[in-house]
């Protein structure tokens, strides 16, 4: 099992409507979940950190975790095409040293 | 505030030369530093990872290898080149500690030929 997947595919948009993102983990005794955006070409850039079960509201941004379910989740309100991204999804390695591990991300694209 | 710096940001270069990426952290001491490949339409592979001068760990059994001379410098390196080498190389710093979160700096784009 992965350690942390991502659902695979594209995800298309219109604008203003709302993304959802779904990431699921395999270690239960991981504690910090990230959402990190990525555009074409560039480097990740940490958008989103979330430590307790709940919401995490950010602008338009909101992370969701369920420790007892094992997943986290990010949902885009609003979308804008500045959006269209690949979003990945990170967990801490319980096993040690700072380790994060990373989902293969999920593409959204915003249709103007 | 803290910066991380990576440089070059593109390199071409022939299958069996050498290679010296570095990277440098401003703002911060004693920082978590890390190496992650990330190749096309691929995931980020975490290469080496090194939590002090000196201390150095390799995940991936390759021919690549690490040094962090200095608190704030990494540098990823390699003796002869692979094509399978290519790819956008990442490092990233975090604060140490129970921080977790990675910041990353702006990547270097490696194609090898």
């Amino acid at each position: 099992q992965k350690e942390v997947e991502q659902n695979s595919g594209p995800l298309s948009v219109p604008e203003g409507a709302i993304a959802s993102l779904n990431c699921t983990y395999s270690d239960r005794g991981s504690q910090s979940f990230f959402w990190y955006r990525q555009y074409s070409g560039k480097s990740p850039e940490l958008i989103m950190s979330i430590y307790s079960n709940g919401d995490k509201e950010d602008g338009r941004f909101t992370a969701q975790l369920n420790k007892a379910s094992q997943y986290v989740s990010l949902l885009i309100r609003d979308s804008q095409p500045s959006d269209s991204a690949t979003y990945l999804c990170a967990v801490n390695n319980p096993g040690g040293n700072n380790r994060l591990a990373f989902g293969k991300g999920n593409q959204v694209v915003v249709i103007p | 505030s803290q910066t991380i710096h990576q440089w070059p940001a593109t390199l071409v270069q022939p299958v069996g030369s050498p290679l010296s990426l570095e990277c440098t952290v401003e703002g911060t001491s004693n920082p978590n530093l890390y190496w992650y490949r990330q190749a096309a339409g691929r995931g980020l592979q975490l290469l080496f990872y090194s939590i002090g001068i000196d201390q150095i760990s390799s995940e991936v059994p390759q021919n690549l290898s690490a040094s962090r001379p200095q608190d704030r410098q990494f540098i990823l390196s390699s003796k002869k080149l692979l094509l399978s080498d290519s790819g956008f190389y990442l490092c990233a710093w975090s604060g140490g500690g129970y921080s977790y979160e990675q910041y990353f700096g702006p990547g270097t784009r490696l194609t090898v030929t």
